[in-house]
């Protein structure tokens, strides 16, 4: 059972706007950044976002991130083809001293 | 460019052994934090367990699951990152990925995995 909360999945059709949502507590995300990792089938994890809303260089800014409180999201606006796949909060947990991981968000669309 | 190419992963019988290697390039290994982070089949991802810069202590701290069975080590002077793993149980069966580990404690802790390596599988089965 994973420490941070997210739907199992979500879907749009494309040009859509998807929001995933990721909850957690005052451990984690309540205290420390959120980051995002996009694993397409078959491939490693991909870092999408970091510190609660940035973008590594190469990230489309369709992609954002937003936290408050001890929950955060990840929205995916002007949804593509290439955006179905799973998506993985995570953040920093104190309590456990390490990072702790959602179960992931499988974005279908449709 | 960063790689991170992991190694050595294969079929282990339940109490046996297995060590994992990363090797690593386009960036300055010995400058960096290294984690493991492993995926088991169909499921989601677990922080294994990082291990620090030498310049930072050189010291390692693990996840729950695997405390007390699992050794990061690394080797500066060959850019290599290792996982030993003993005492293996079926539930450590898992693709299992080498990551650069950045943390920065301010008011609050900034960590993230940037770089990943293709992963190596793990299956311990009897």
């Amino acid at each position: 059972q994973s420490v941070l909360t997210q739907p199992p999945s979500a879907s749009g059709t494309p040009g859509q706007r998807v929001t995933i949502s990721c909850s957690g507590s005052t451990s984690n995300i309540g205290s420390n950044t959120v980051n995002w990792y996009q694993q397409l089938p078959g491939t490693a994890p991909k870092l999408l976002i970091f510190g609660n809303n940035q973008r590594p260089s190469g990230v489309p800014d369709r992609f954002s991130g937003s936290k408050s409180g001890t929950s955060a999201s990840l929205a995916i606006s002007g949804l593509q083809s290439e955006d179905e796949t799973d998506y993985y909060c995570a953040a920093w947990d104190d309590s456990l001293n390490g990072p702790v991981f959602g179960p992931g968000t499988k974005v279908t669309v449709l | 460019e960063v790689q991170l190419v992991e190694s050595g992963g294969g079929l282990v019988k339940p109490g046996g052994s297995l060590r994992l290697s990363c090797a690593a390039s386009g960036f300055t290994f010995n400058n960096a934090w290294m984690s493991w982070v492993r995926q088991a089949p169909g499921k989601g991802l677990e922080w294994v367990g990082r291990i620090k810069s030498k310049t930072d202590g050189g010291t390692a701290d693990y996840a729950v699951p695997v405390k007390g069975r699992f050794t990061i080590s690394r080797d500066d002077s060959k850019n290599t990152l290792f996982l030993q793993m003993n005492s293996l149980k079926t539930e450590d069966t898992a693709v299992y990925y080498c990551s650069t580990d950045f943390y920065f404690m301010g008011r609050g802790v900034i960590q993230h995995f940037d770089d990943w390596g293709q992963g190596t599988l793990v299956t311990v089965f009897s």
